[in-house]
């Protein structure tokens, strides 16, 4: 499997600011993901992030608030914005490709807490 | 996709086979069963997949029923470092749902000395 690496792995913030989460694959992947766990919690879906084109948002998540980027085959950013509490979660970026035979993989996640 | 459910929780004694039970009754033809564990605050790492057909590989083995309504992970040997929760998950193959992964809540695998 590819080698995913995120940034940060763990943060603490201050509540109204905003946090970019960056997620490096030694591979190509076609596709990438980006999920949110919230505490004791199962993970959940917030977006597919698309190179070269706007992500492809789930139910109950918008831009405005989790910007995505996807600029090459490689690399994603998933930003949180205008952060409250509520935001406090591992967020995971996951990645599949032929390389893994369309298995998805994922990062080992990054853990925010919103102070 | 397909709902999957699964037990709550499960013990194990270190050093006997695991069997971690699915239903996926509503599972279509074309949807794959994958398994996947997390241990605790980590991402989630792959096990196994299949179609129809039983797998192993160097982890687990899948025993998929012959109408696929459910499945069983086992692992054969549980050690400590087993322990996690357990995600068995339907995955479509569409291209609007092959890349999601709908997780339920797992069933937390405990393996004790």
């Amino acid at each position: 499997s590819a080698v995913i690496s995120q940034k940060p792995s763990r943060d603490i913030c201050q509540r109204g600011t905003s946090l970019t989460i960056q997620c490096q694959v030694d591979s190509q992947v076609t596709m990438m993901f980006w999920y949110r766990q919230q505490p004791g919690q199962s993970l959940t879906l917030i977006a597919t992030a698309n190179q070269g084109s706007e992500a492809t948002y789930e139910s109950g998540f918008v831009i405005d608030k989790f910007p995505i980027s996807r600029p090459n085959l490689t690399f994603s950013t998933l930003t949180v914005s205008n952060m409250s509490p509520e935001d406090s979660s591992i967020y995971l970026c996951s990645v599949s490709g032929r390389y893994s035979g369309n298995t998805i993989y994922f990062g080992e996640g990054s853990w925010l807490t919103v102070v | 996709d397909a709902k999957t459910t699964q037990p709550t929780s499960m013990d194990c004694a270190e050093g006997r086979a695991a069997n971690l039970p699915c239903n996926h009754s509503t599972i279509s033809g074309n949807e794959y069963v994958y398994w996947y564990r997390q241990i605790h605050s980590q991402g989630p790492q792959y096990i196994i997949h299949g179609l129809k057909n039983n797998e192993t590989n160097e982890m687990a083995s899948l025993i998929i029923t012959e109408d696929r309504k459910s499945s069983t992970l086992i692992l054969p040997h549980a050690t400590l470092r087993d322990t996690a929760v357990y995600y068995c998950i339907v995955r479509g193959q569409t291209t609007d749902s092959w890349g999601k992964l709908q997780f339920g809540a797992g069933t937390q695998v405990v393996v004790t000395p």
